[in-house]
């Protein structure tokens, strides 16, 4: 059983271009979730896709958007980059299904992007 | 709203020894669930056990057991006969039945094992 992948796995921008990062969910898996954890922190919560739908966003502006596909692979993509952005973005997948409130997340090794 | 608190930035334990991490939470959902993790210098979040607000007993998984405590609100981490490769940064999260079903994190405790 494949674990949930992220590329790539190191990123440096300067202030104002944009970024894609990929995610690839664990088998089975339908619904993933992306996190900014900055140094020292805990992670954040971005935002979820479930079945290619955004279902449900953390307080984190709309230059951070994001996509999911039909074999629920993920992109996360920030537009004019920030020095603020610079952190670890981690991908999560989980088998979630309509009616069950928590599921266990697993995590992808994550991309540690630098703003310059 | 929903939090985690973890309040012991560091801590430390000898080799062989157990060592308790604590973790306490806050929500009024009756439907949540409460994670571990643990995160080495590698950056991936590495799951370690789950309990369930309706669960009745304590969870365990090998080496790790969750001390969960409902009227107090806590889930206590405990680890037996700790390992060198226990060092890390482990982070307490809960989950809510709000329908965005997210993770909530507390800002993590750094253990380092002692040989």
């Amino acid at each position: 059983e494949t674990g949930v992948t992220q590329s790539p796995t190191h990123l440096i921008k300067t202030r104002g271009q944009q970024v894609t990062l990929r995610c690839s969910s664990q088998s089975g898996h339908n619904t993933v979730s992306w996190y900014q954890q900055a140094l020292g922190q805990g992670p954040q919560f971005i935002f979820q896709y479930y079945r290619e739908e955004e279902n449900g966003r953390g307080n984190f502006p709309p230059r951070f958007s994001g996509l999911q596909f039909p074999n629920y692979s993920s992109e996360l993509n920030v537009n004019a980059l920030e020095l603020d952005d610079s952190a670890l973005y981690l991908c999560a997948s989980s088998p979630k299904g309509r009616g069950r409130a928590v599921y266990t997340q697993y995590f992808g090794p994550g991309t540690r992007l630098t703003v310059l | 709203a929903q939090k985690i608190t973890q309040t012991q930035p560091g801590m430390f334990v000898q080799e062989k020894e157990a060592v308790t991490l604590d973790c306490t939470y806050d929500t009024s959902d009756p439907s949540y669930g409460l994670f571990w993790y643990k995160q080495p210098s590698s950056g991936e979040m590495i799951f370690l056990i789950y309990q369930g607000s309706y669960d009745q007993q304590n969870a365990t998984e090998g080496r790790y057991s969750l001390n969960f405590q409902k009227a107090r609100k806590s889930a206590n981490l405990v680890i037996s006969a700790s390992q060198l490769g226990d060092s890390a940064m482990y982070f307490c999260a809960m989950s809510v039945d709000s329908g965005t079903y997210k993770y909530i994190f507390g800002t993590g405790t750094r253990l380092k094992v002692l040989a």
